[in-house]
């Protein structure tokens, strides 16, 4: 069964610490997404990469998150340095794209929450 | 660029009564949209997908959604809902944005069932 997969599920960290959030997309998706989702803002869209290209990633706070896929099989979110004001769930999505259309469902991961104390 | 609102924040129905939880959308052209549950502490699952074609769509888990252009609308129903339906419920809209679409979400709706 085919699924999207990040790490770590739960990370509690102190301010000023690096974070690093991972995630496998399902094999032969071509787009891979990052999201956060909190109580007051919903669900924000942070990056998303095409094959392996970042597409878009204005979502993003610049100074401290990066956002890269050193392979089709991994795509990383790190911050650096973290802030309570991190403190979200972020998920992974991956799907197939044909040009800029989707073809399918967006899959998402369970997601990694993150605590910043 | 393309926009979601989900104007109900929280929607309680009894076991077995109908439910609708309302979606629109904002979007130059066609647009492709998306109903998704999340369950608490999980990620979140597709219920159901518009991209042309019938206008009312059927989802899993019993769950449909009519598309009506002239209404920018994308609401979904269910004739009887089950207490496993309590959920937050989140309504997408996938944009193209230049050489690239993106997902974007309406703030959700949360469904409590009472027995």
């Amino acid at each position: 069964d085919a699924r999207v997969t990040q790490t770590p599920r739960d990370k509690v960290t102190e301010m000023g610490q690096e974070v690093t959030m991972r995630c496998q997309p399902i094999l032969g998706h071509n787009t891979v997404f990052w999201y956060r989702q909190t109580m007051m803002q919903g669900l924000e869209l942070l990056a998303y990469f095409r094959n392996r290209a970042p597409l878009d990633d204005s979502g993003m706070p610049k100074d401290r998150f990066s956002a890269e896929m050193p392979d089709a099989t991994l795509a990383t979110l790190k911050i650096q340095p973290s802030e309570p004001r991190d403190s979200a769930v972020y998920f992974c999505a991956s799907g197939f794209f044909s040009g800029s259309v989707i073809t399918g469902e967006l899959f998402f991961g369970e997601g990694s929450r993150l605590t910043v104390l | 660029a393309q926009s979601v609102t989900q104007p109900d924040i929280h929607i309680t129905v009894s076991e077995g009564a109908s439910l609708e939880l309302r979606c629109n959308y904002s979007y130059g052209a066609t647009p492709y949209l998306f109903w998704y549950v999340q369950s608490p502490g999980q990620g979140l699952q597709l219920l159901l997908k518009y991209f042309s074609g019938d206008t009312l769509v059927q989802g899993i888990k019993g769950f449909e959604a009519e598309f009506k252009r002239s209404q920018s609308s994308f609401n979904l129903r269910k004739p009887s809902v089950h207490w496993s339906d309590a959920a937050e419920y989140f309504c997408a809209v996938v944009g193209n944005t230049g050489t690239a679409s993106k997902l974007t979400f309406g703030t959700g709706t949360r469904l409590q069932v009472t027995l």
